[in-house]
Parts: C-alpha cells; sequence; structure tokens
C-alpha cells in the first residue's frame, strides 16, 4: 500500500507558458500533500505543503503566485508552474502521508521540468 | 526552523568495507529520522528510520544510531556492495504529518 503517483514524468515547455504537475496517492487519503524541488547534485527542498480543503503554505522564498498549489481532494493535489522561466527546470516531487500510526512520507516518482 | 547537516558530501570505499554517513539536527523537537537513497532520476528511497526514542535500529547490513543529547544520527552500511552505490539523504521531522527537512546528500561509490 501507499503509492503516490505523479503526472507527468517529464516535461518540457517553453519559457513563459505554464505546465501544471499532479500528485496523487491512489490507496490512502491525504489530508497533506508536500511539494519539493531538486536541482541537479542538490538536496530536496521544500517549497510547499498543501492541504485539502485550504490553501497551501510556502516556504520563504517560494512565490505563491508564480507555483500555484491546489488540493481539492483527500487524493489528489497539482503544482502549477506559471509563467515559466528556464530558472524553473528542475526535478519536482511531491510527497504524501503520513497515515495510520506511522510517520512515513510516500514520494511520488517525481516530474522532471525543462523550460526551453 | 529545522536545519540538517550531513557529512561527508562524498564517500568512497572498497567493496565489503563499512560506509558511515553523519548527520547532526537543531531542533529538539524532532523525532522522525528517515534516511533515504536516491539513484539518477528516481525517487528517494526509505531505506531505515529511527524513532526519537529508540537509540538504535538495525536492518541486516544498514543500522542507524541516534544521539538525542547531541543531536546526531549516523547511518552504517556493512558490508558495502556495488549496488550500493547511490546518493544518500538523511533527514529530520519535528512533528508527525509536518515536513521533512534533508540533508546536502552523500554520494557513496562502491569500488567493486
Amino acid at each position: 500500500g501507499a503509492v503516490v503517483s505523479q503526472h507527468p514524468s517529464w516535461v518540457i515547455c517553453k519559457s513563459g507558458t505554464s505546465v501544471k504537475i499532479e500528485c496523487r496517492s491512489l490507496d490512502f487519503q491525504a489530508t497533506t500533500m508536500f511539494w519539493y524541488r531538486q536541482f541537479p547534485k542538490q538536496s530536496l527542498m521544500l517549497m510547499a505543503t498543501s492541504n485539502e480543503g485550504s490553501k497551501a503554505t510556502y516556504e520563504q522564498g517560494v512565490e505563491k503566485d508564480k507555483f500555484l498549489i491546489n488540493h481539492a481532494s483527500l487524493t489528489l493535489s497539482t503544482l502549477t508552474v506559471t509563467s515559466a522561466h528556464p530558472e524553473d527546470s528542475s526535478f519536482y516531487i511531491c510527497s504524501a502521508g503520513p497515515f495510520n500510526d506511522k510517520y512515513e512520507q510516500y514520494f511520488g516518482p517525481g516530474t522532471r521540468l525543462t523550460v526551453t | 526552523g529545522e536545519n540538517v547537516e550531513q557529512h561527508p558530501s562524498t564517500l568512497s570505499v572498497q567493496e565489503g568495507d563499512s560506509a558511515v554517513i553523519k548527520c547532526t539536527y537543531s531542533d529538539s523537537a524532532s523525532n522522525y529520522f528517515p534516511w533515504y537513497k536516491q539513484e539518477l532520476g528516481k525517487r528517494p528511497q526509505l531505506i531505515i528510520d529511527i524513532r526519537s526514542n529508540v537509540g538504535e535500529k538495525k536492518d541486516q547490513r544498514i543500522a542507524v544510531t541516534l544521539n538525542k543529547t547531541a543531536k546526531h544520527f549516523s547511518l552504517h552500511i556493512t558490508e558495502t556492495q556495488p549496488e550500493d552505490s547511490a546518493v544518500y539523504f538523511c533527514a529530520a521531522v519535528s512533528s508527525r504529518g509536518r515536513a521533512l527537512t534533508f540533508g546536502s546528500g552523500t554520494r557513496l561509490q562502491v569500488q567493486p
């Protein structure tokens, strides 16, 4: 159990366009999901916490108007990168959990975004 | 907020040797410490974790130790194999349901 999917797995877009990334918990309900960004050869950095039915909480330095997060159901959170620029090119990973009495977070497979 | 430091950034060992990666954390309220293995382009894979009420945990060739007083925890891999080569991340979380704070990562290379 505890499977998280992400779509798309990779995307190439032109500068100035918007891209939506979906994160789904397939076999459990997730009131909270997290979005991380990972640049090449760097660690995972938390961008925002996505809360079902309420506004996302963004980390310092992350523009909420640029990275739009919607958590409309207990199994789906979306991240939209608006007006993408080459510097937004990165590996975006979501996680969900915990559930039951565990602490473990479950990661999606990630989305490789390349902005040309 | 939490700050997690990880050392070394790179580690090269001979096959069969042991590898040790160390992390320190800043928030004394942190109570869950997972370790992840990440291969290029893939999601982090949980390899072992420890809660703050436990000092040591072992799973076959992998062990984690936690010193709450000193606020540091370590990953120990024994009898390393070439397939252990990857980037390893430590992480900490201050309470259940909160986001993970990751260390900077250690690139482990196991030479055959």
